[in-house]
């Protein structure tokens, strides 16, 4: 059993468009967090949100983290081929312990 | 400057045999990690080190043996490869335990047993 949920696995989109990722657990995190993947290297951090309800924003990413602190979402607005990676949510459980969802592939079709 | 640095970047071998991969980091940090990554993309915490001591052990079969001969480098000894061992493998390095915002991943090791 997983216990963060990823949806969708695989996404393929247009240039210019706009997209909703999720991740969802029935488990309450301290934080979460949001990695961007390329092929061939590791996770790079994007995001850490830790208040139930918070919103960062990154340029065009949008990170929400659900008032009850056990699910999120990343929402890009304009998508461009750049963005193309395996987006990975992560929730820290317990003490010193990521747990990660199986990943969102994202490709943007120039 | 690369922060964690992994060696090889790749690694082809047999079933039953044992090997090692390595890493390194120059960030000062205290704190390292072993994470696998399989097929599906699914990444997973196999150990953790603080100042060269196990903190987290994952339920990881005792075949694999980390070693932290200073806070710098963590390395992963595997005996008797299995065909199930293969995925890359992820080095990471953070301040203190649990300071994910200051985790840093290296760029990973892709095994592949035959």
């Amino acid at each position: 059993t997983q216990l963060l949920e990823q949806s969708p696995q695989f996404l393929s989109i247009q240039e210019g468009e706009n997209l909703t990722v999720y991740c969802n657990s029935s488990s309450v995190f301290s934080s979460l967090q949001w990695y961007r993947q390329e092929p061939g290297e590791g996770p790079v951090l994007l995001v850490t949100v830790v208040t139930g309800g918070e919103v960062k924003k990154l340029k065009r990413l949008t990170f929400q983290f659900g008032d009850a602190r056990k699910d999120s979402s990343l929402h890009i607005t304009a998508a461009q081929p750049g963005d193309t990676g395996l987006y990975l949510c992560a929730g820290e459980q317990g003490a010193q312990k990521l747990v990660f969802g199986q990943g969102t592939r994202l490709t943007i079709n120039p | 400057d690369t922060a964690v640095s992994q060696t090889p970047k790749y690694l082809v071998t047999q079933m039953g045999n044992d090997k090692s991969i390595k890493c390194e980091q120059n960030l000062g940090h205290d704190t390292m990690y072993w994470y696998k990554q399989d097929s599906k993309k699914f990444l997973k915490i196999m150990f953790s080190y603080n100042n060269k001591e196990l903190i987290i052990n994952e339920t990881v079969p005792n075949r694999f043996s980390p070693k932290s001969p200073d806070k710098a480098h963590l390395n992963l000894h595997i005996n008797s490869l299995e065909l199930g061992d293969s995925a890359v493998y992820f080095c990471a390095s953070s301040q203190v335990p649990g300071n994910w915002d200051e985790q840093y991943f290296g760029p990973g090791t892709r095994l592949t047993v035959t």
